[in-house]
């Protein structure tokens, strides 16, 4: 597609269900990663995929995160057990390059507004 | 500590004139680049400008320039000709190749709003 696409836009779920985000980053975008913006704050940095590479998984939270992505596809996000302070904007990014200048070419989605109620 | 910070958590700046946002970063890395992203309401995250940290001239796009001083580890970016449409949130964010180079580490934002 012409951008990075994120589903859904927006997901109330109740506490201690479990929820899946899904990101379809740009055709062709061999990085993917996946940030958490909380309210007012900056983006925090959980999970990158680069091709068939293992996943940088470092900046995940708790074992209640977990993410994946078949090859260079689709991206889910899924967070078990919703807490919450899982309340956040979850936003994805890919881009075609790795390493030095990678971050020029990060274009990223409109994110997912997580509500845990 | 932060390896990004930004101090502003807002501004105001009347149309047409020039602002400039304060970042200053944290890295024992030689090798590092730094962004500037603009979030709109909207929420997603627009690229405006890269500067490398072997770059010897301020990066420049357009409106955007970013005013990078290696030895105080600081970029601003500057905005000359603000226009209404200027009015989002701004992060400034830094890689580092000892890091692996993997992820952005992201600032708090600054909060811009022009003023007509």
């Amino acid at each position: 597609g012409a951008g990075v696409s994120q589903s859904p836009s927006n997901k109330v779920t109740e506490k201690g269900k479990d929820v899946e985000l899904r990101c379809d980053p740009i055709s062709g975008h061999t990085a993917l990663y996946w940030y958490r913006q909380r309210l007012g704050q900056g983006l925090e940095f959980l999970i990158y995929f680069q091709g068939n590479s293992a996943p940088d998984k470092s900046g995940l939270p708790s074992d209640r995160f977990s993410a994946e992505r078949t090859g260079e596809s689709v991206s889910t996000l899924t967070i078990q057990r919703t807490q919450q302070e899982d309340s956040a904007v979850y936003l994805c990014a890919s881009s075609s390059r790795t390493g030095g200048r990678a971050g020029y070419g990060y274009t990223f989605g409109s994110g997912t507004r997580l509500t845990v109620v | 500590a932060q390896k990004i910070t930004q101090t502003q958590p807002g501004m105001f700046v009347q149309e047409k004139e020039a602002v400039t946002l304060d970042c200053t970063y944290d890295t024992s890395d030689q090798s590092y680049g730094l962004f500037w992203y603009k979030q709109p309401s909207s929420g997603e995250m627009i690229f405006l400008i890269y500067q490398g940290s072997y770059d010897e001239q301020n990066a420049t796009e357009g409106r955007y320039s970013l005013n990078f001083q290696k030895a105080r580890k600081s970029a601003n970016l500057v905005i000359s000709a603000s226009q209404l449409g200027d009015s989002a949130m701004y992060f400034c964010a830094m890689r580092e190749r000892q890091t692996g180079a993997n992820n952005l580490f992201f600032g708090t934002g600054t909060r811009l709003t022009v003023i007509p």
